[in-house]
């Protein structure tokens, strides 16, 4: 199983700012790697797809980026509805494998 | 639009048996491969089961494989998720996905439906 592993696991940011989040795994996923956004009560949403491609209706401040096993989601201007949990997943080998989150909170 | 809709969860002691569905609408459900996720309280996303379009093809997590099983009816767009010899520790909100490909990332998801197993 290919263990992916997430850092920080909480990032503090002030509002405007950028957030880069990281993503690494235990093996190569190559380019298939995804992020999605969590919010308290609610299902993920897929906001990156292919490493680095923005799934529809995602804002362009959301990027994603890296191969291989190395990988950084970033958030360019960070607004309060992108406060949140964020998490990779790898869609290259079964089983599917989550990264444990980083959670995005208010500084 | 397209909407999945998870029902069956519920309270249910150790050892017994739960069907959960899913009910898609707004796109060609035939079409596409299905997942199941969950998430214990608190705690991070686990993928659990995924059929193929056609049923041909099903994986498992190690942690439920040989107690769940994973089936769908094209017909009724519907997908489904059989969990028999229920633990303690499959407590969590259950989550479909739509698979945008088969080697792809899960684009739809539902609400989910808790599934809490306790005496």
């Amino acid at each position: 199983e290919i263990v992916m592993t997430q850092s920080p696991a909480t990032l503090s940011v002030s509002p405007g700012e950028r957030a880069t989040l990281s993503c690494r795994a235990s093996q190569s996923v190559s380019g298939n790697l995804a992020w999605y956004q969590q919010k308290p009560g609610q299902a993920p949403r897929l906001l990156i797809y292919d490493a680095s491609s923005r799934a529809t209706g995602i804002p362009a401040r959301f990027s994603g980026s890296g191969s291989g096993t190395e990988f950084t989601l970033t958030i360019s201007s960070l607004q309060s509805d992108d406060f949140a949990v964020y998490y990779c997943q790898q869609y290259n080998n079964w089983p599917r494998t989550f990264g444990q989150g980083t959670k995005v909170e208010i500084k | 639009q397209v909407q999945l809709v998870e029902s069956g969860g519920g309270v249910v002691q150790p050892g017994r048996s739960l069907r959960l569905s899913c009910a898609a609408s707004g796109f060609a459900f035939s079409s596409y491969s299905m997942h199941w996720v969950r998430q214990a309280p608190g705690k991070g996303l686990e993928w659990v089961a995924v059929i193929s379009y056609d049923e041909s093809n099903k994986y498992y997590a190690d942690s439920v494989n040989g107690r769940v099983t994973i089936s769908r009816d094209n017909s009724k767009n519907t997908l489904y998720l059989q969990m028999n010899s229920l633990r303690a520790e499959d407590t969590a909100v259950y989550y479909c996905a739509r698979g945008l490909i088969w080697f792809g990332p899960f684009d739809y998801w539902g609400q989910g439906t808790l599934v809490t197993v306790s005496s």
